[in-house]
């Protein structure tokens, strides 16, 4: 099982529609959580942080689910712009920082 | 102050030649990190380093070696290419538990 699982997509939706994104991680001594947005064949930048009691960055909204072990993102009123890979990453801090992907979640906004 | 830059951009090698890819960043961060990114795969971690003099092994580290000799220089070699390390590689680093910053990618192709 990976340690980071995502849904690969593609996620195709309209402008203007709600799209929400889930990631599970195995690993339940990872201690920070993140939301990136990849364009095509760029290199991943941050989107947001994800905090346990959840977070709002304008349309988008991260959540984290420790009993659970899964971290979601949810991005609402969908531009064209927000096409992209969308990747969640956990850092495992009793592993030196490692920081681990998830393969990436791939959306696609159309007009 | 430019962030985290990699050389070079774009490589072609053959089958058994060796390289070595340099990752710089001049922001002071004492985590710094060396993935690939193969369609499909995601980012994976190949090693990484939580301070100078210090490497450790990611998820991929076979057939790679790194050096960390200064704290803004992270070394990524080859010793002797393969057809299977065809891929786009990315350096990053971060400070403590914040957000980790990517270079532009390296396109290392080997025939």
């Amino acid at each position: 099982r990976k340690e980071v699982e995502q849904d690969p997509g593609p996620f195709n939706v309209p402008e203007g529609a709600t799209v929400a994104f889930n990631c599970t991680y195995s690993n339940s001594a990872s201690q920070s959580f993140f939301w990136y947005r990849q364009d095509c064949r760029k290199e991943p930048k941050l989107l947001m942080s994800v905090y346990s009691s959840g977070n709002e960055d304008g349309r988008f909204t991260a959540q984290l689910n420790r009993a659970s072990q899964y971290i979601s993102l949810l991005i609402r009123d969908s531009k064209l712009s927000d096409s992209a890979t969308y990747l969640c990453v956990v850092i495992l801090y009793n592993q030196g920082g490692k920081l681990i992907f998830g393969q990436g979640t791939e959306l696609s906004v159309k007009p | 102050n430019a962030g985290v830059t990699q050389t070079p951009k774009f490589r072609v090698l053959k089958t058994g030649q060796s390289m070595t890819l340099l990752c710089a960043q001049d922001m002071n961060h004492e985590y710094m990190y060396w993935y690939r990114q193969d369609p499909g795969m995601g980012l994976r971690l190949i090693h990484y380093s939580v301070g100078e003099g210090t490497t450790a092994k990611g998820e991929v580290p076979d057939g790679y070696n790194v050096s960390r000799l200064k704290k803004q220089n992270f070394l990524l070699g080859l010793e002797s290419a393969a057809p299977s390390q065809t891929s786009v590689y990315f350096c990053a680093s971060r400070f403590n538990a914040n957000e980790q910053y990517f270079g532009p990618g390296t396109r290392l192709t080997v025939t």
